[in-house]
C-alpha cells in the first residue's frame, strides 16, 4: 500500500530555510506515470500547491513562490524534498506531500501536460516560522 | 495566479443533496477537463473525491459527482450523511504547457 511521509523541524526561525523530506513507501517514486508535489495550508485557511517535480527531476513551481521554491528527488532513498528559503510568519502551516499520477502527451515543445488530481496525500507536517 | 472561487459555507439536512461551485476563468477552468475536487475532515489530510471534471477514484462513493459548464464547476452531494461534514476544495490546471494548479478558497458543508 502506497504511503507518503513527511518530515522535517517543526520550528523554523524567520529568514531561514525550511527543509521538508517526503518518503515514499510501497512504490518506487521513479514510475514516469506520476508527479510528486507539495502543497501546504496556513492555519484556519486554504491549500496552496507549492510546487511538483517528476521521476527525472523535472520542477514545476507556483509562480508566486518560485523565487523561493526548490523541489528535488532522490531515487536512491525514494524521497523528495522541498526546501523554501528566507521564511516569514506567513510561510507557518502544515505542509502536505502528495502523489499526482500525470504524464506528457506529445514531445515538448509541442507538449500537454496532464495529471488526474492529487490521489494519495501524507498525513501533513505542521511548521511553524517563530 | 488566482484562487478559484467558492462560497464559504454551505449547508443542508441528512439526505438532502447539495451542490458547491467553483468559479474560475477561460485560463484555468474553462480551458481545462482537469478539475479535481477534495474532501478535507477537521485535522485530516485532503481526500480526492473526483478527478477530470466527472471521474471517481476507486471506493469514493457514488453519492459524490462533478460537472463544468464553462468557466465553473460543481460538485454535488447526494443523499447527505452525517460524516459528509467537512471542507471541500477544487483545483485545476491553470496551463497544459506546464505542470501548474491552483486551488479554490475551500466550503465548509455542514449536515444540520
Amino acid at each position: 500500500q502506497l504511503q507518503l511521509q513527511e518530515s522535517g523541524p517543526g520550528l523554523v526561525e524567520p529568514s531561514e530555510t525550511l527543509v521538508l523530506t517526503c518518503t515514499v513507501s510501497g512504490a518506487s517514486i521513479s514510475s514516469n506515470n506520476y508527479y510528486w508535489g507539495w502543497i501546504r495550508q496556513p492555519p484556519g485557511k486554504g491549500l496552496e500547491w507549492i510546487g511538483s517535480i517528476d521521476f527525472s527531476g523535472s520542477t514545476y513551481y507556483n509562480p508566486s513562490l518560485k523565487s523561493r521554491v526548490t523541489i528535488y528527488v532522490d531515487t536512491s532513498k525514494n524521497q523528495f524534498s522541498l526546501n523554501l528559503s528566507s521564511v516569514t510568519a506567513a510561510d507557518t502551516a502544515v505542509f502536505y506531500c502528495a502523489r499526482l499520477p500525470g504524464g506528457i502527451n506529445g514531445v515538448c515543445p509541442l507538449c500537454s501536460y496532464y495529471y488526474y488530481g492529487m490521489d494519495v496525500w501524507g498525513q501533513g507536517t505542521t511548521v511553524t516560522v517563530s | 495566479q488566482s484562487a478559484l472561487t467558492q462560497p464559504a459555507s454551505v449547508s443542508g439536512s441528512p439526505g438532502q443533496s447539495i451542490t458547491i461551485s467553483c468559479t474560475g476563468t477561460s485560463s484555468d477552468v474553462g480551458s481545462y477537463n482537469y478539475v479535481s475536487w477534495y474532501q478535507q475532515h477537521a485535522g485530516k489530510a485532503p481526500k480526492l473525491l473526483i478527478y477530470d471534471v466527472t471521474n471517481r477514484p476507486s471506493g469514493v462513493s457514488n453519492r459524490f459527482s462533478g460537472s463544468k459548464s464553462g468557466n465553473t464547476a460543481s460538485l454535488a452531494i447526494s443523499g447527505l450523511q452525517a460524516e459528509d461534514e467537512a471542507d471541500y476544495y477544487c483545483s485545476s490546471f491553470t496551463s497544459s504547457s506546464t505542470l501548474e494548479v491552483i486551488f479554490g478558497g475551500g466550503t465548509k458543508l455542514t449536515v444540520l
